[in-house]
C-alpha cells in the first residue's frame, strides 16, 4: 500500500525557517517525481514545488520561489521541503504528492498533510 | 501562469441525478487535465487524468471529456458518496488548480 506521511509542521513567526519532511512507502521511491501542495485554510489547493526521481528536474511556483528548496533523499525514501522567510500567507496544510508515471504532471497519492502556521 | 476557472462554485444534486462540472483553462492545455474529490477532512483523490482517463479503483460513473481550454466532469447517477469538493487540475510543468466545486446531495 503507498503511504505518503508528512511531519515537521507547526508554528512559526514570520521571517522564521521550518523543514518539512515526506515518508514514502509501498512503492519504489527512486522511480517517482514528487511534489509539494499546499491548501490553505478554506481554500483552494496550490501546487508549491516538484523534484523529479533523481532530482535532475526541480520546478517551483512563482509565490514561493527563492524562499523554499524541495529535496529528497532516495535511500532514506525521504522528501524534503525547506522553507525560510516564511509569511502569513504560507499558512496552510502542506500535501506531499506522488506523480503519475504516464505524463503530464498529476498526482495519483497523497499524504495526509502536515499544518504550517505562521503568526507572531 | 495557465488559469483555471472552473464552475458552477456549488451544486446540488438528487440521487440518481446526471451533473456535470466545467473547466476553462486561460490557454490550450492540450488535455493534460485531471479531475479531483475531496472529502471533507481528507486528501484529494486522482479520479481522472489526461481529460478522459479513470484512474484506477474510481466508479464508472464518473468520466472526463473535453479539449483545448474547455474541459467537464460528468457523474452519471449522483450517489450519497459522491457528496464533496471537487478541482480540475492543469497538469502542465507549472501546475494550477480549479477554485473547485462542493457538490451536495439534494
Amino acid at each position: 500500500e503507498v503511504q505518503l506521511v508528512e511531519s515537521g509542521g507547526g508554528l512559526v513567526q514570520p521571517g522564521r525557517s521550518l523543514k518539512l519532511s515526506c515518508v514514502a512507502s509501498g512503492f519504489t521511491f527512486s522511480n517517482y517525481g514528487m511534489n509539494w501542495i499546499r491548501q490553505a485554510p478554506g481554500k483552494g489547493l496550490e501546487w508549491v514545488a516538484y523534484i523529479s526521481s533523481g532530482s535532475s528536474y526541480i520546478y517551483y511556483a512563482e509565490t514561493v520561489k527563492g524562499r523554499f528548496t524541495i529535496s529528497r533523499d532516495n535511500a532514506k525514501n525521504t522528501l524534503y521541503l525547506q522553507m525560510t522567510s516564511l509569511r502569513s500567507e504560507d499558512t496552510a496544510l502542506y500535501y506531499c504528492a506522488r506523480r503519475l508515471n504516464y505524463g503530464g504532471y498529476y498526482f495519483d497519492y497523497w499524504g495526509q498533510g502536515v499544518m504550517v502556521t505562521v503568526s507572531s | 501562469d495557465i488559469q483555471m476557472t472552473q464552475s458552477p462554485a456549488s451544486l446540488s444534486a438528487s440521487l440518481g441525478e446526471t451533473i456535470s462540472i466545467e473547466c476553462r483553462a486561460s490557454e490550450d492545455i492540450y488535455s493534460n487535465l485531471a479531475w479531483y474529490q475531496q472529502k471533507s477532512g481528507k486528501s484529494p483523490q486522482l479520479l481522472i487524468y489526461a481529460a478522459n482517463r479513470l484512474q484506477d479503483g474510481v466508479p464508472s460513473r464518473f468520466s472526463g471529456s473535453g479539449s483545448g481550454t474547455q474541459y467537464s466532469l460528468k457523474i452519471s447517477g449522483m450517489q450519497p458518496e459522491d457528496e464533496g469538493d471537487y478541482f480540475c487540475l492543469q497538469g502542465s510543468k507549472f501546475p494550477t488548480f480549479g477554485g473547485g466545486t462542493k457538490l451536495e446531495l439534494k
